[in-house]
């Protein structure tokens, strides 16, 4: 089944680019998510791209896929303090079934 | 945006008691509803999807009479933990499926506490 890893740590500087990578085994993927999660929250949808693109901007966040080496990356630029949480890359293949999670990345913010 | 809304949000119980929880999809159709369970620092793990009108598809290792599903509306996904058990203890968190392709919208998550 799908894999997707995601490294578990990160932390920069306010005002730094945070870049927040994730790889999957499926090469079938074609939908490509991210979560951010906020202690003792759910999970909020950031941003997705589809497989049949290389890059999705939205304000401050770039997504960019490279399909060939299946991996994912969510660029947040001037990163802030309420940027911490935890960012989970998520995948699935269609439309119909459910996501297939990373085990998530947490973004500590340092002022 | 469309919205998912969960209730209880926080739930303590005791054990060997049952506890349903509610997923509600707000301003949208949801034919499909999904349930996840989330551990303390681990990521998320699937439990079930949930279909409108059928019968729910349980993960493997998933106890389906553990953990009850009735999805009876398009709009209501059920979740009953029954003879809840400390280990159940957990964040359950539930997703619904808008017709928008690979939409997804999650509820903000229900946190079971058995003593």
């Amino acid at each position: 089944g799908e894999d997707v890893e995601q490294s578990l740590f990160l932390s920069v500087r306010e005002g730094d680019s945070s870049v927040i990578n994730c790889t999957y085994t499926d090469s079938s993927s074609t939908y490509l998510y991210w979560y951010k999660q906020e202690p003792g929250a759910g999970l909020q949808l950031l941003t997705y791209i589809f497989s049949n693109m290389d890059m999705k901007q939205d304000q401050r966040l770039t997504v960019l896929l490279n399909k060939k080496d299946k991996h994912l990356s969510l660029r947040i630029a001037d990163t802030q303090t309420g940027d911490s949480a935890i960012y989970f890359c998520a995948v699935s293949n269609s439309g119909n079934t459910p996501l297939v999670f990373g085990k998530g990345t947490r973004l500590s913010v340092i002022a | 945006g469309a919205v998912v809304s969960q209730h209880p949000s926080w739930v303590i119980c005791k054990s060997g008691t049952s506890v349903k929880i509610e997923c509600r999809s707000l301003d949208f159709q949801a034919t499909t509803m999904f349930w996840y369970r989330q551990f303390p620092k681990q990521s998320l793990m699937l439990m079930a999807t949930s279909n409108e009108g059928s019968k729910a598809t349980y993960e493997q290792g998933v106890e389906k009479d553990k953990f009850l599903i009735n999805h009876a509306s398009l709009t209501l996904s059920t979740l009953t933990v029954t003879s809840a058990h400390p280990e159940d203890s957990s964040f359950y968190i539930c997703s619904a499926r808008r017709d928008t392709p690979g939409e997804l919208f999650f509820g903000e998550g229900s946190r079971l506490t058995v003593l």
